[in-house]
């Protein structure tokens, strides 16, 4: 298994250009998470979906759109970079989750940087 | 809204060395959780804690949930320079809800 795969590793955008970061899993996962990794900062939830067609904000959502069309993927669009979304990013998958943990399972990250 | 405080920032050790660091949290929770992230990677799991006082080890790894509930703690055994990266501490409150610190970051000399 491949397990969470990101795509592209590193981007930089101009301000207002619009991008898609993409994320996909081999594990069967019907929950799946995007969040940003700001400097010296935690994990923050940005989107999240509970299986195919389904999804909800997180604690950061704005600026951002995501859709789930799949229960392998998970993109996140940006429609109009702003230097604000400079960060890391990355995604995750678990398996239903519920009052029970269950592992997430992050990818390596996607590193954007807007100028 | 819910944080987690976690301390230190940073920490810099001599290969050999133990080392601790916790995390406390505003709020109960029923699941603690310890991460560690290597450079360029996401961050993977060490250790789950589900209950109140539960004290678990993974290697040379020890975790423990705090009794309150509202913190725990990381201690790594004899540090090796493979030991190197970011730990965080998170909760999860169950549905999607995980609460992330803002991370422990390591740097072992040899």
């Amino acid at each position: 298994n491949a397990g969470v795969t990101q795509t592209p590793k590193f981007r930089i955008l101009k301000i207002g250009q619009s991008m898609t970061l993409q994320c996909a899993q081999d594990m069967n996962h019907n929950y799946m998470y995007w969040y940003r990794q700001d400097p010296g900062m935690g994990l923050k939830l940005i989107y999240y979906s509970v299986g195919a067609g389904i999804t909800d904000k997180g604690e950061v959502p704005n600026g951002y759109n995501v859709s789930r069309s799949t229960t392998e993927d998970f993109p996140l669009r940006l429609e109009l970079a702003a230097p604000s979304q400079t960060s890391v990013y990355f995604c995750a998958s678990s398996y239903s989750t519920g009052q029970v943990y269950n592992e997430q399972f992050f990818g390596p990250g996607t590193r954007l940087t807007v100028l | 809204g819910q944080q987690l405080n976690q301390s230190p920032q940073s920490m810099f050790i001599q290969e050999g060395e133990d080392v601790s660091m916790n995390c406390t949290s505003s709020s109960i929770f029923n699941t603690w959780l310890w991460y560690k992230q290597e450079p360029g990677e996401g961050p993977v799991l060490l250790i789950a804690l589900y209950k109140a006082g539960e004290l678990t080890s993974n290697g040379r790894l020890t975790a423990q949930f705090g009794i309150t509930r509202k913190d725990s703690f990381l201690n790594i055994s004899a540090s090796i320079p493979n030991d190197v990266g970011i730990y965080f501490c998170a909760e999860y409150s169950g549905t999607y809800k995980y609460i992330f610190g803002t991370g422990t970051r390591l740097k072992v000399l040899a």
